[in-house]
């Protein structure tokens, strides 16, 4: 049963520090999203790509964060440096070929910013 | 800019009696929409969907319907069971797959 993975699940750091989520998007699946999922703000889409080309990034605070795919296995969604505001779960989801089509989910990662 | 709407933001019902959300969106190119259901602490996984060329769509105890027209389109849960407690989220998609999502219905099924 292919799934979406992310890393790591937790993450818990300080202010100013460096994150770095890692997700593997499912084998055959060309478009990845990353969302950020708050209470407040439900499910925000950050960014994501097609063929590992970014399509649309306009929901991420660039100049804290940066999402890239070095190839197409691999999507990590970076901040640097990370603030309590950005405490959320983000999530990634992947799907097949074709414009329009069920988005896979991640488990997501639970990231808090002390 | 693009939008959805999703009301209620909470439901409570009674053990097999019906559930129904329903989501707005602004823009007119939205061909596809998703339903996803999220259990507490899980990620969000979807349930049913409709695309433009269809008014209704049915799964079991579940129904999507879409009024194109009036850039409306509903979820029906029918003889509701204590599992189907969750939070639900819709979603319409522009022509490049993007999806914009509603705010999410917290679903309380009382036994």
């Amino acid at each position: 049963d292919a799934r979406v993975t992310q890393t790591p699940r937790d993450k818990v750091t300080e202010m100013g520090q460096e994150v770095t989520m890692r997700c593997q998007p499912i084998l055959g699946h060309n478009t990845v999203f990353w969302y950020r999922q708050t209470m407040m703000q439900g499910l925000e889409l950050l960014a994501y790509f097609r063929n590992r080309a970014p399509l649309d990034d306009s929901g991420m605070p660039k100049d804290r964060f940066s999402a890239e795919m070095p190839d197409a296995t691999l999507a990590t969604l970076k901040i640097q440096p990370s603030e309590p505001r950005d405490s959320a779960v983000y999530f990634c989801a992947s799907v097949g070929t074709g414009v329009f089509g069920e988005q896979f989910f991640g488990p997501g990662t639970r990231l808090t910013v002390l | 800019g693009e939008n959805v709407e999703q009301h209620p933001s909470t439901l409570s019902v009674q053990e097999g009696d019906s559930a129904v959300i329903k989501c707005t969106y602004s823009d007119s190119a939205s061909n596809y929409f998703p339903w996803y259901k999220q259990e507490l602490g899980k990620r969000p996984q979807l349930i049913i969907d409709i695309r433009s060329n269809v008014g209704e769509k049915k799964d079991q105890r579940i129904a999507v319907t879409l009024n194109k027209t009036a850039k409306h389109f509903s979820l029906h849960i029918t003889e509701t069971q204590p599992e189907d407690s969750a939070v639900y989220f819709c979603a319409a998609s522009s022509v490049t797959g993007k999806l914009i999502f509603g705010q999410g219905t917290t679903l309380q099924v009382k036994p």
